[in-house]
């Protein structure tokens, strides 16, 4: 079946560093969804992206879709603390199923 | 009104037990969801109702059984659980129309079955 594999697994890094994520899929993706999830909460939509290639940009974050539609990417400038938690991207399988990476863990130290 | 409300937050129950799991949801939505989500990993699909029907169980045991009364309500209903399916379940909807729309996920209720 198909396989959304997400690293690093883990981050720490010290405020204001860069950060990124980086989701591949076994399979060619029809889009691409990015969660972000903080610690005891629930996934959070941040963006979507559709077409090979494609970058779009919110304040300091920047997703990238690849031009093969099986990987993208998160990375996030000058890291805030309000930036920790998990960031998930989920690709769509199917007309419904959206099957979730395997997440990156974010903290971020003062 | 953006939300998905879920009820209850938190859940104890015994293995012989029968409870039921409340997503609720106004924003006109038709596909709804859920997802069990253990610590330290991701949401892993469970049921997919669109326009009321199930679409999708992704080879769920028995022992959790999901209804959709009407477009607004998804129930999940437990009865005989076992302490491993303690986890957070999370429900979700998103418009039934467009597939590609974003998900509004529910708070979650976090259930332990002792």
């Amino acid at each position: 079946g198909q396989q959304v594999m997400q690293i690093p697994q883990y981050q720490h890094v010290q405020e204001g560093e860069d950060f990124t994520t980086y989701c591949n899929s076994s399979t060619t993706l029809s889009n691409i969804q990015w969660y972000k999830q903080r610690p005891g909460g629930h996934p959070v939509f941040l963006i979507q992206l559709v077409k090979s290639g494609e970058v779009k940009k919110q304040k300091r974050l920047t997703f990238q879709f690849g031009e093969a539609k099986k990987n993208s990417s998160l990375h996030i400038t000058a890291t805030q603390t309000t930036d920790v938690g998990t960031y998930f991207c989920a690709g769509r399988s199917g007309t419904y199923k959206y099957i979730f990476g395997t997440g990156t863990r974010l903290k971020v130290l003062a | 009104d953006t939300e998905v409300t879920q009820t209850p937050k938190h859940l104890v129950m015994g293995m012989t037990n029968k409870k039921s799991l409340k997503c609720e949801q106004h924003m006109g939505h038709r596909a709804m969801y859920w997802y069990k989500q253990k610590a330290k990993k991701p949401p892993e699909l469970m049921f997919v109702y669109s326009y009321e029907k199930l679409s999708i169980n992704e080879s769920v045991p028995s022992r959790f059984s999901p209804e959709c009364p009407n477009s607004s309500l998804l129930n999940l209903h437990l009865h005989a659980l076992q302490p491993e399916d303690s986890a957070l379940y999370l429900c979700a909807s998103r418009r039934g129309q467009a597939r590609d729309t974003e998900a509004f996920f529910g708070q979650g209720t976090r259930l332990t079955v002792v």
